[in-house]
């Protein structure tokens, strides 16, 4: 069972806010992953790492930042909340079996900016 | 560009009565396709990963199959807690890691 924590899971903080979603795997995974859903909607990426030290922008322009110091931790910030950020925000990782093609995906932070 | 696109958007089966969803995609260079099951409020759990044409993968009431255009995904004698969203994404081989998904299609079984 894949081991991928996300917190909080649910934020509901003001407009200007600057805000950090945490994600963190035991599984030594090294690639990582932050991808936006909004309901009905499909997953978009946003961002991605290839391990510690490196992060790519996504598919989906985001105004968000990450950061890979560690293997097993990528948070994800915002400097200033806006209300086009309310979403729900998932992390997911993979390891290098299989050629990375299963990710492992957290449970989720449901995100609400007023 | 839409690379996946889903149908139905919405399921809804009576136990036991058998059905299939359709992911269609759109890609240079197939790397695999993937179907995640979604439950809500939660991370997509992974079910299977499908690589090339003819090739079929089974998972208890799941069987998975994939064409050079689309995938299906067959729920034979769905239960109750087969009731999720199942979500399909395909991985280009131009793309590093990457994947696309689809808008998924919401499946509810009543008993």
């Amino acid at each position: 069972e894949a081991d991928i924590y996300q917190t909080p899971r649910y934020l509901v903080i003001g407009t200007g806010k600057k805000i950090t979603l945490e994600c963190s795997q035991t599984m030594g995974h090294d690639k990582m992953y932050w991808y936006q859903q909004d309901p009905g909607m499909e997953l978009h990426l946003i961002h991605y790492s290839y391990g510690v030290n490196s992060t790519e922008k996504g598919d989906l322009s985001s105004e968000s930042t990450v950061s890979r110091i560690r293997t097993e931790h990528f948070p994800l910030t915002l400097e200033s909340a806006r209300p086009s950020h309310t979403s729900q925000y998932l992390c997911a990782s993979s390891a290098p079996g299989q050629g990375y093609n299963e990710q492992f995906f957290g449970p989720g932070t449901r995100l609400t900016v007023l | 560009e839409d690379q996946v696109t889903q149908s139905p958007e919405a399921l809804r089966l009576q136990e036991g009565e058998s059905s299939s969803l359709n992911c269609s995609y759109t890609v240079s260079g197939l790397r695999g396709l993937f179907w995640y099951r979604q439950d809500p409020g939660k991370g997509p759990e992974f079910l299977f990963t499908l690589y090339s044409a003819g090739e079929e993968k089974e998972k208890e009431r799941l069987k998975a199959t994939l064409t050079k255009k689309e995938s299906f995904l067959h729920i034979t004698a769905p239960k109750p807690e087969d009731s999720a969203t199942y979500l399909c994404a395909v991985r280009e081989e131009s793309n590093d890691y990457k994947l696309s998904f689809g808008a998924g299609t919401t499946v509810t079984v009543r008993a």
